[in-house]
């Protein structure tokens, strides 16, 4: 069962340009992790998010938690072709379990 | 630094062996995890383990088993490897997130399996 949709699936852009990545469910988590992941690595921890409407920054990276835990974005702002990955949301709940969403492909042009 | 590792980093093996994939963590963390990632399936939970002789399926664990014999080594064994099978392997562990509510888990590098 796929509890967490992201869109859009792939995404091609300028360097310069501005994007945003959505992640949504109907299920609640008491918390939500952003990875990014580069090809034939794992993915790397960028952020966590726990409170309901928690906004959080990292450099041109901006992560939004929805009001109700069940969604969350993240914005990048000027992209750079290091920006270049696989963008991967996922929702973990009290119990220990994490659940992840199917991941947004992103490819920044020089 | 606290780290986590996966070997053989790359595998190739054949139809009905056995194969065992190694994940170690320096974490000390609790919880410990095993995925597949497939295109168009995004990581998918194979096993997972939250402490010592303590061993859950997940969701595509037909074929694979783990076992927890302290906590730093979390193996994944293919009783019999099958061509569904070939795919990246990754090992993730994670701490209880306590009264803070962070949950976070932390991935190796992945191992390569292809099944000939």
């Amino acid at each position: 069962t796929q509890l967490l949709e992201q869109s859009p699936q792939f995404l091609s852009i300028q360097e310069g340009e501005n994007l945003t990545v959505y992640c949504n469910s109907s299920s609640v988590f008491s918390s939500l992790q952003w990875y990014r992941q580069e090809p034939g690595e794992g993915p790397v921890l960028l952020v966590t998010v726990v409170t309901g409407g928690e906004v959080k920054k990292l450099k041109r990276l901006t992560f939004q938690f929805g009001d109700a835990r069940k969604d969350s974005s993240l914005h990048i702002t000027a992209a750079q072709p290091g920006d270049t990955g696989l963008y991967l949301c996922a929702g973990a709940n009290t119990g220990n379990q994490f659940y992840f969403g199917t991941g947004t492909s992103l490819t920044v042009i020089p | 630094d606290a780290e986590i590792t996966q070997s053989p980093r790359h595998k190739i093996t054949e139809t009905g062996r056995q194969v065992t994939l190694a994940c170690h963590q320096t974490w000390n963390h609790n919880n410990m995890f095993w995925y597949r990632q497939d295109l168009g399936h995004g990581l998918r939970l194979i096993h997972y383990s939250y402490g010592v002789q303590d061993t859950n399926k997940g969701e595509v664990s037909d074929g694979y088993s783990v076992s927890r014999s302290n906590t730093e080594d979390l193996p994944l064994t293919l009783e019999s490897a099958a061509s569904s099978q070939t795919s990246v392997y990754f090992c993730a562990s994670s701490e209880s997130p306590g009264t803070s509510g962070r949950n976070e888990q932390f991935f190796g590098p992945g191992t390569r399996l292809t099944v000939l």
